[in-house]
């Protein structure tokens, strides 16, 4: 079993739509979480970065983490065709003596495609 | 901004050769990465790199080594390419001491004939 699972989708909604993206995790020591962007043929870019349980919000974008539910999501609002992508969770624990020197684990990504 | 540069975009190399892959970021972070990624299986970790001259291996390090001296610099070798290294290279970099955000670069499409 992975420690990410993400669904691959593809999704495919229309514009405007509210599109919710998740994944879920079963290393309990994860504290940080990301969601990355990656357009076809370029590379992810950082979206959203929480730290521990919570809910995070950037405009139209929401990242919500459930940690008692090893869950997280993100939610986009009033989505737009410049939001087709590739979106990938990541996530890494908490440095314990710098050991971790900042690995993340990846979700597989999601593609999603918002048609007008 | 973060900005982190990789060398090439595009690189057609043939079976054998040997093949630089470099990046370079200027925020002065501490930690370097190397992914490739490939349909279906995602981003792979090859090598990381948490100091000047000090690297670790990933998930994936058979056929790859690194070279780190200079701490904006982390560079990506393919010994003797072969076939199944055709991939997408993306270098990565966070600043570390508990900021582990990384940043990516554009990625280098390398294919081996």
């Amino acid at each position: 079993q992975k420690e990410v699972e993400q669904d691959p989708g593809p999704l495919s909604v229309p514009e405007g739509a509210i599109v919710s993206l998740n994944c879920t995790y079963s290393n309990s020591a994860f504290q940080y979480f990301m969601w990355y962007r990656q357009y076809s043929r370029k590379g992810p870019e950082l979206l959203m970065y929480t730290y521990s349980s919570g809910n995070k919000e950037d405009g139209r974008f929401t990242a919500q983490v459930d940690k008692s539910s090893k869950y997280i999501s993100l939610f986009i609002r009033d989505s737009q065709p410049s939001d087709s992508a590739t979106y990938l969770c990541a996530m890494s624990a908490m440095d314990a003596g710098g050991t971790s020197y900042g690995k993340l684990t990846f979700g597989q990504g999601t593609i999603l495609t918002v048609h007008p | 901004d973060v900005k982190v540069t990789q060398s090439s975009r595009y690189l057609v190399k043939r079976t054998g050769e040997k093949v630089f892959l470099e990046c370079v970021q200027d925020m002065d972070h501490e930690n370097m990465f190397w992914y490739r990624q490939d349909p279906g299986l995602g981003l792979r970790l090859i090598y990381f790199s948490y100091d000047v001259k000090m690297k670790e291996k990933g998930d994936i390090p058979e056929g790859y080594s690194v070279s780190r001296e200079k701490k904006e610099r982390f560079s990506l070798i393919l010994e003797s390419a072969s076939t199944n290294q055709t991939s997408m290279y993306l270098c990565a970099s966070s600043r570390g001491q508990g900021r582990n955000e990384q940043f990516f670069g554009p990625g280098t499409r390398l294919t081996v004939l």
